[in-house]
């Protein structure tokens, strides 16, 4: 069985900081591994994909995530926010041939000005 | 391309009541998705289907239930409607062969049982 654990449910960063949200997984087998992001009264969009291959993967927005294998982590980072960023955003993680994401629980991201 | 679409946005029952959400798929994608995602909470697998036939269940009694028609779209029904069913339903396709379930979602229906 799958899970994610994102463990800081509330990050506030002043605008221009950087930022990291953590996400740390549990599978017994190889994982492909997401972050969404939903903006208020929203739904999700896909803002970048570990799916193999380079374990450093970018967004079109500056977000970046590495995937570590032994630590079992894809944590997202951003050497700058922007306003723009408040959000809440999720990890998420699915196997090979699986037909659901399992999702954790949310990290709200407020960016202060 | 058209994304994935949902309707209606909100809607509010009462307990006991029945509700059926609905969703067309993104241009190019067979498989779609349900979650439930409740207040503060990530979004939690309700069930897929594929070629009109479920392909999956998550942990949801069988009061929730659903069909997929030959155009890809889809709905969610929900019997017997409880005070808990209260959430965000979100609906998410993905592209026909995909093994890497890269899903596209729907910005959701704001279902409130009173």
């Amino acid at each position: 069985a799958q899970s994610v654990t994102q463990l800081d449910s509330q990050v506030p960063v002043f605008e221009e900081a950087p930022v990291e949200l953590r996400c740390n997984y549990s599978s017994s087998v190889s994982v492909y591994l997401f972050w969404y992001v939903q903006y208020p009264n929203q739904g999700l969009q896909l803002l970048l994909k570990y799916l193999s291959g380079s374990t450093l993967v970018e967004s079109i927005n500056g977000f970046e995530a590495e995937f570590n294998k032994s630590q079992t982590s894809f944590h997202l980072r951003k050497p700058s926010v922007h306003i723009s960023d408040t959000a809440e955003y999720f990890c998420a993680v699915s196997v090979f041939g699986a037909n659901n994401l399992f999702f954790g629980t949310g990290t709200r991201l407020t960016v202060i000005p | 391309e058209t994304g994935v679409t949902q309707s209606p946005t909100h809607l509010i029952k009462t307990r006991g009541q029945q509700v059926t959400l609905r969703c067309s798929s993104q241009s190019g994608h067979n498989t779609v998705s349900w979650y439930q995602q409740a207040l503060g909470q990530g979004p939690q697998f309700i069930f897929q289907y594929y070629r009109e036939e479920e392909n999956g269940r998550g942990n949801f009694p069988p009061r929730f239930s659903g069909l997929q028609f030959p155009n890809y779209s889809s709905e969610l029904n929900v019997n017997a409607l409880e005070l808990d069913d209260s959430a965000l339903y979100l609906c998410a396709s993905k592209r026909a062969g995909s093994s890497y379930n890269e899903q596209f979602f729907g910005p959701g229906t704001r279902l409130t049982v009173l």
